[in-house]
């Protein structure tokens, strides 16, 4: 069965950093990308940054560029997104997600952790 | 970056009710298309990948359609365990833009 669990959320102060990890299991995790998409209470879903299987190739949505990293250990089957130069927009929900196909662009998620809830406030 | 727009934003149906979800790109996605099925204070759940595939498990009850920039997502009998927002996806190319989200009720 798969299972991804969030960790590293919390209460961050804007300007702050933190870093989210997702724990992966009953997969080939170096076999697929990897994704994080986010959730504003309340609001819809948006994709935030994926990394392909190797890590060669990393994603962003503009909203997170060049405050946000995301990055891989495939000998820990772990995913991690530093979130640095935060914003009270970036408070949220992040997910990590799994891809159903291999392929650095394979954009159907079809397994979800259960979300780390990220604060940005003073 | 390509935008999804979703209509309508809510609807309120009864049981046994077909209920029809629009979703439009802004470019051609050609069946780059997914539906997602959420509850509050949960993570989202694949129902449709690349426009009509029904992911394994999902009822029959839900189908999709549609390719280049329009499509559709339907409930031929709306369940009470079908109360959800459901949001498509585009993944024809980075960034991966969710549509707005339809919160589905029960009238």
């Amino acid at each position: 069965e798969v299972q991804l669990v969030e960790s590293g959320g919390g209460l961050v102060q804007p300007g702050g950093s933190l870093r989210l990890s997702c724990a992966a299991s009953g997969f080939t995790f170096d076999n697929y990308a990897m994704h994080w998409v986010r959730q504003a209470p309340g609001k819809g879903l948006e994709w935030v940054s994926s990394i392909s299987a190797s890590a060669g190739n990393t994603f962003y949505a503009d909203s997170v560029k060049g405050r946000f990293t995301v990055s891989r250990d495939n000998s820990k089957n772990t995913l991690y997104l530093q979130v640095t130069s935060v914003r009270a927009e970036d408070s949220a929900i992040y997910f990590c997600a799994k891809p159903s196909l291999f392929g650095y662009d394979a954009g159907s998620f079809d397994s979800w952790g259960q979300g780390a809830l990220v604060i940005v406030s003073s | 970056d390509i935008q999804m727009t979703q209509s309508p934003s809510s609807l309120s149906a009864s049981v046994g009710d077909r209920v029809t979800i629009t979703c439009q790109a802004s470019q051609d996605i050609k069946n780059y298309l997914n539906w997602y099925k959420q509850k509050p204070g949960k993570a989202p759940k694949l129902l449709i990948y690349d426009a009509s595939n029904l992911e394994t498990g999902v009822p029959s009850r839900f189908s999709g359609g549609g390719s280049g920039t329009h499509f559709t997502f339907t409930i031929s009998s709306l369940q009470p365990e079908d109360i959800a927002t459901y949001y498509c996806q585009q993944h024809d190319s980075f960034p991966y833009i969710f549509g707005p989200g339809t919160t589905v009720e029960i009238k």
